[in-house]
């Protein structure tokens, strides 16, 4: 178990609606990272949070966004869901923002979102 | 521009065989590599960081800044080594804070 904790699991929803996913990091972690595994694609990175603020940004779309809120816990709204949208949506978190010895970064266990 | 490379989608060995995972990034400050493992579409867990120069459940990986490469080997494949394996990049500074960059993946097969 990394600490990382995300929900829902499991999720199926029609095109053009909206989700959110949810995500609590390992305890004492400021920083909040998203991404998402799809067939065709891999693993991307799409954002970053660290205490409450945007830290990076990669390929996320415009119709994706997200937030950390004050008690560290994050969540990623999709919106007007295509059906290319579905993959697994990973959260990571770790104890800082940038790169270094100590900031190893561990990972949920994903959701899955299927959009039919 | 910051790039991960593993050039074999798939590698299928037998057990008892030798296994190496190749790796090779494009990155032009210090890196810092990661190695991690996905058991059937669940988390992945970190495996093997560079920094640590440790060795778990049998994989060690070595740093070489001047091949640009940071393979992942065993001298004897299990079968719970099945898996898929990707290597990674940490990024600092600029927008990218420590955030990282994988490689598409290496799926294991490690044949009894």
């Amino acid at each position: 178990d990394s600490g990382v904790t995300q929900t829902p699991k499991h999720l199926i929803t029609a095109t053009g609606q909206r989700v959110t996913l949810r995500c609590s990091p390992r305890s004492g972690d400021l920083s909040v990272y998203w991404y998402q595994q799809s067939l065709d694609q891999g693993l991307q990175f799409l954002i970053q949070y660290y205490n409450g603020e945007e830290r990076a940004k990669g390929n996320i779309l415009e119709r994706f966004s997200a937030q950390q809120f004050p008690d560290l816990h994050s969540e990623l709204n999709l919106s007007s869901l295509e059906l290319g949208d579905s993959a697994l949506y990973f959260c990571a978190s770790s104890t800082n923002a940038g790169g270094g010895i100590g900031n190893t970064i561990y990972f949920g266990e994903g959701s899955w979102l299927t959009v039919v | 521009a910051q790039r991960v490379t593993q050039p074999e989608k798939l590698l299928s060995v037998f057990k008892g065989a030798p296994v190496e995972l190749k790796c090779n990034y494009s990155y032009s400050g210090s890196p810092e590599l990661f190695w991690y493992v996905q058991y059937s579409r669940q988390r992945l867990q970190l495996l093997l960081r560079h920094i640590s120069r440790e060795s778990i459940k049998g994989f060690t990986a070595d740093l070489n800044k001047g091949e640009t490469s940071f393979h992942l080997k065993k001298p004897f494949a299990q079968e719970e080594d099945s898996a898929m394996y990707y290597c990674a990049l940490s990024v600092s500074g600029g927008g990218s804070q420590g955030n990282l960059i994988f490689g598409k993946g290496t799926k294991l097969s490690v044949k009894p």
